[in-house]
């Protein structure tokens, strides 16, 4: 079993759609959380950063933290054509730190204008 | 502008032929990896570096060296090619402090026939 597990896609959606990205985890010392945005050609960008559990909020961005389910997800509100990129999510321990990031696949998504 | 510079973006080369990819970041950051990114798999860690001539294996170091004889600088080196090393690499870097987010270079695509 992979530490991180993420569906790849793709996931098409039309403009202004409200997008569901999840990723499960089997690791309960994690406590740290990220989601990274890479267009086609490019590095990771980092999107969002969390730590422990609960929700956070960056414009049109959202990303929770349920803990208990070992289950993040990020939110994209009014989704926009230049949100298609694939999407990494991607988490570490206190113990293991910087050092030790653990990725998800990634899922691809395409807003379809 | 804050960033993570690798070179070259592209390369095809042959087995066996030694090949040298640079990182370098101006951002002062202590900590350095390098990842390789490969359909269904993900981003796995190949090398990380704490600090100069400080670094140590990450998941999937086989057939590949590291060396970081500057703050700003950690290239991957390949001493004998092999097909099955051809892959998508990224150089990342963060701030020494735990559990800080990497940035990422734009990634090398690196052939190897």
């Amino acid at each position: 079993q992979k530490e991180v597990e993420q569906d790849p896609g793709p996931l098409s959606v039309p403009e202004g759609a409200i997008v569901s990205l999840n990723c499960t985890y089997s690791n309960s010392a994690f406590q740290y959380f990220m989601w990274y945005r890479q267009y086609s050609r490019k590095g990771p960008e980092l999107l969002m950063y969390t730590y422990s559990s609960g929700n956070k909020e960056d414009g049109r961005f959202t990303a929770q933290v349920d803990k208990s389910s070992k289950y993040i997800s990020l939110f994209i509100r009014d989704s926009q054509p230049s949100d298609s990129a694939t999407y990494l999510c991607a988490m570490t321990s206190p113990e293991t730190g910087a050092n030790n990031l653990f990725f998800g696949t990634g899922t691809r998504l395409t807003v379809i204008p | 502008e804050a960033q993570v510079t690798q070179n070259p973006r592209y390369l095809i080369t042959v087995t066996g032929k030694k090949l040298t990819v640079t990182c370098s970041q101006n951002m002062n950051h202590e900590y350095m990896s390098w990842y390789r990114q490969d359909p269904g798999l993900g981003l796995r860690q190949i090398y990380y570096s704490m600090n100069v001539e400080v670094t140590d294996k990450g998941d999937v170091p086989e057939g590949y060296k590291v060396s970081r004889k500057e703050k700003r600088n950690f290239p991957l080196i390949l001493e004998s090619p092999s097909p099955n090393q051809t892959s998508l690499y990224f150089c990342a870097s963060s701030p020494e402090r735990g559990n800080q987010p990497q940035h990422f270079g734009d990634g090398t695509r690196l052939s190897i026939l």
